[in-house]
């Protein structure tokens, strides 16, 4: 059935270094790739999405590459910093034309020390 | 523009009872999609909207049912109460695919 993997569970970095999540899907029919972050007490909050037509893309410091043959993408945050502290959810869409239903993976909770 | 709205905040039933809760979505979004987060499960995919027709469904039981009114508005239904329904329900609308979550209902079942 439809599934996404994201490893690791938990990550923990110093202010400034890089952080790298990753996810695996199952549906190869997948086109759309998106990234939450939510912070504790709040709602998931999109921060970058990839199209399967696309193999990165990059926004400031976050930046998102997908591997379709593999069936891989992973989130990378460069230069952390404190509020970058979250949970981050890696979703797949289920079947191409319309991405209506997201399956997330278990999430990624990154602390980042000062 | 105003962000995606839900209500109640928080609700309390208790088991057999039966709740509706609402979703108003971005002013000219037609999709509005519903999870179920919980700490086990993480983020589950309940059902879709689009133009008031149901356009995918999860996992779920039939106690749980939604609908979608003219203005995109969207309710969602849950019969029969369980312990484990409780959860914060949170519901996305989209326009092209980017998909917007509301603030959450958070539903405790005593």
């Amino acid at each position: 059935g439809e599934n996404v993997e994201q490893h690791p569970s938990t990550l923990s970095v110093q202010e400034g270094d890089s952080a790298v999540i990753k996810c695996t899907y199952s549906d190869s029919a997948s086109n759309y790739f998106p990234w939450y972050k939510q912070e504790l007490g709040k709602r998931p909050q999109l921060i970058i999405d990839i199209r399967s037509n696309v193999g990165e893309k990059k926004d400031q410091r976050i930046a998102v590459t997908l591997n379709k043959t593999a069936k891989h993408f992973s989130l990378h945050i460069t230069e952390t910093q404190p509020e970058d502290s979250a949970v981050y959810f890696c979703a797949a869409s289920v079947g191409s034309g319309n991405t209506g239903k997201l399956i997330f993976g278990q999430g990624t909770t990154l602390q980042v020390k000062p | 523009k105003a962000g995606v709205t839900q209500t109640p905040r928080y609700l309390i039933k208790t088991r057999g009872q039966q709740v509706t809760l609402s979703c108003s979505p971005i002013s000219g979004h037609r999709s509005v999609s519903w999870y179920q987060q919980t700490p086990g499960q993480g983020l589950q995919f309940l059902f879709e909207y689009f133009s008031e027709t149901q356009r995918n469904k999860g996992n779920f039981p039939g106690r749980f049912s939604g609908r979608q009114f003219s203005n995109s508005r969207s309710e969602m239904n849950v019969s029969t109460l369980e312990l484990g329904d409780s959860a914060l329900y949170l519901c996305a609308s989209s326009l092209v695919g980017d998909q917007f979550f509301g603030p959450g209902t958070r539903l405790t079942v005593l």
